[in-house]
């Protein structure tokens, strides 16, 4: 089956600007979860969406917000972009919330956003 | 969730076995530990996880101490593609409403061929 897909996989913004990233899980897949991945700070965990609610929220301000669609599908935004927001901003769904079924969570290849 | 340490790299020759260390000295008796792999520029891939007894699947081998405060990761027979970024995590396996993963630093592991 189809893995995670998510779109666009490379972006270019600029300061202030903002950005919406998507997110398909596996068919069949209710949880997805939001992490970013910079040099600095390594992965952190955003936020997790099960069945259209928020589960979950990281230590992130907030500028960084998502949502999840009846059919899974999930966005997410981050408004007045700054620099130090370049990174690469994976999404994970599993069958329930954060893998918590099988511990096991399946990424997508990423979405690297750079800000200029 | 507990800390885990784990070295920042290591080097195996290509068809010999890799084992990864990781230490959870304040793990506590409901944790996991989670193997996850980051190739590069690909979003990180599951390996395995376990709570107390060893486990292995078609990828590799868990082998967790006794005491729980340490657990190794074993790939049988590494290959030039097993290079990767290894991470050692341990979190709470509960049954919904969970956090998400805390990923350290992990090891890079290089399979010299």
């Amino acid at each position: 089956k189809a893995g995670v897909t998510q779109t666009p996989r490379y972006l270019i913004k600029t300061r202030g600007q903002q950005v919406t990233l998507s997110c398909s899980p596996i068919s069949g897949h209710r949880s997805v979860s939001w992490y970013q991945q910079t040099p600095g700070q390594g992965l952190q965990f955003l936020f997790e969406y099960f069945s259209e609610t928020q589960r979950n929220k990281g230590n992130f301000p907030g500028r960084f917000s998502g949502r999840q669609f009846s059919n899974s599908r999930s966005e997410m935004n981050v408004s007045t972009l700054e620099l130090g927001d370049s990174a690469l901003y994976l999404c994970a769904s599993s069958l329930l919330a954060s893998g918590s079924n099988t511990g096991e969570l399946f990424f997508g290849e990423g979405s690297r956003l750079t800000v200029l | 969730d507990a800390k885990t340490t784990q070295p920042p790299s290591m080097d195996c020759a290509e068809g010999r076995a890799a084992n990864l260390p990781c230490n959870h000295s304040t793990i506590s008796g409901n944790e996991y530990v989670y193997w996850y792999r980051q190739i590069h520029s690909q979003g990180p891939q599951y390996i395995i996880h376990g709570l107390k007894n060893n486990e292995t699947n078609e990828m590799a081998s868990l082998i967790i101490t006794e005491d729980r405060k340490s657990s190794t990761l074993i790939l049988p027979h590494a290959t030039l593609r097993d290079t990767a970024v290894y991470y050692c995590i341990v979190r709470v396996y509960s049954g919904g409403g969970a956090d998400g993963l805390t990923f350290g630093k992990g090891t890079h592991l290089i399979i010299q061929p």
